[in-house]
């Protein structure tokens, strides 16, 4: 009965490839996140969705394409990827569209760019 | 958005009552405080969250003073699985437009045997 999952758990790749992770939540919420938390441990908020729609949107490459096909998921695509995009990557979710609201986290995606 | 400052680490021994400061100086009106714990390979969970006076559960109590421009985080009689990062977050209801929340470096609480 996982709350926020994730797949795959360790992605490992070459430079130039494209990727994609997924995310699904069982709760019931409208709101789920992606962020990106980096080798110095800062999380930092890419996006954003309420109810499959796009309500956050940081200052993230093009390379990167969010899809939300319903509200229970949430997928981040990752075209061209970069030694910079090695990261461990977090889905999140929350009721309502507030993200003050309690939020749960999936256990992350760790990508290795190499 | 309320930008927050907390020590970046901090150690303990078991059974010891550990409190984590953090400052806050422009919190706004309507800004939540929240306490996020992440463990090594873990997504953060949400320990508490408040917005004035004292707030407890079953892990921990948070110390929000009256001008709100620090709030504290008191876990009680730690033990070596508190060993974590612990994020202090401010963030509420806005008009015209969605919130986000900024985490900052978080504390890294280290508890010893």
């Amino acid at each position: 009965d996982t709350a926020v999952s994730q797949t795959p758990k360790y992605l490992v790749t070459q430079m130039g490839n494209d990727k994609s992770i997924k995310c699904e939540q069982n709760l019931g919420h409208d709101t789920m996140y992606w962020y990106k938390q980096d080798s110095k441990k800062f999380l930092k908020i890419m996006f954003s969705y309420n109810n499959k729609e796009l309500i956050i949107n940081e200052t993230v490459p093009n390379r990167f394409s969010p899809k939300s096909p319903d509200k229970a998921h949430l997928n981040l695509h990752i075209n061209s990827l970069e030694l910079g995009d090695s990261a461990v990557y977090f889905c999140a979710s929350t009721r309502g569209s507030d993200s003050y609201n309690e939020q749960f986290f999936g256990p992350g995606t760790r990508l290795t760019v190499l | 958005l309320a930008k927050t400052t907390q020590p970046i680490s901090m150690d303990s021994y078991e059974g010891q009552e550990v409190n984590i400061t953090c400052s806050h100086n422009n919190i706004a009106t309507n800004d939540y405080i929240t306490w996020y714990q992440q463990f090594p390979s873990q997504g953060p969970r949400f320990i508490i969250q408040g917005y004035k006076t004292k707030v407890t559960n079953e892990v921990a109590s948070l110390f929000i003073p009256a001008d709100r421009k620090s709030s504290t985080l008191s876990l009680p009689r730690v033990s070596l699985s508190d060993t974590a990062v612990y994020y202090c977050l401010v963030g509420g209801p806005f008009s015209g437009g969605y919130n986000k929340l900024i985490f900052g470096a978080g504390t890294r609480l280290a508890v010893h045997p």
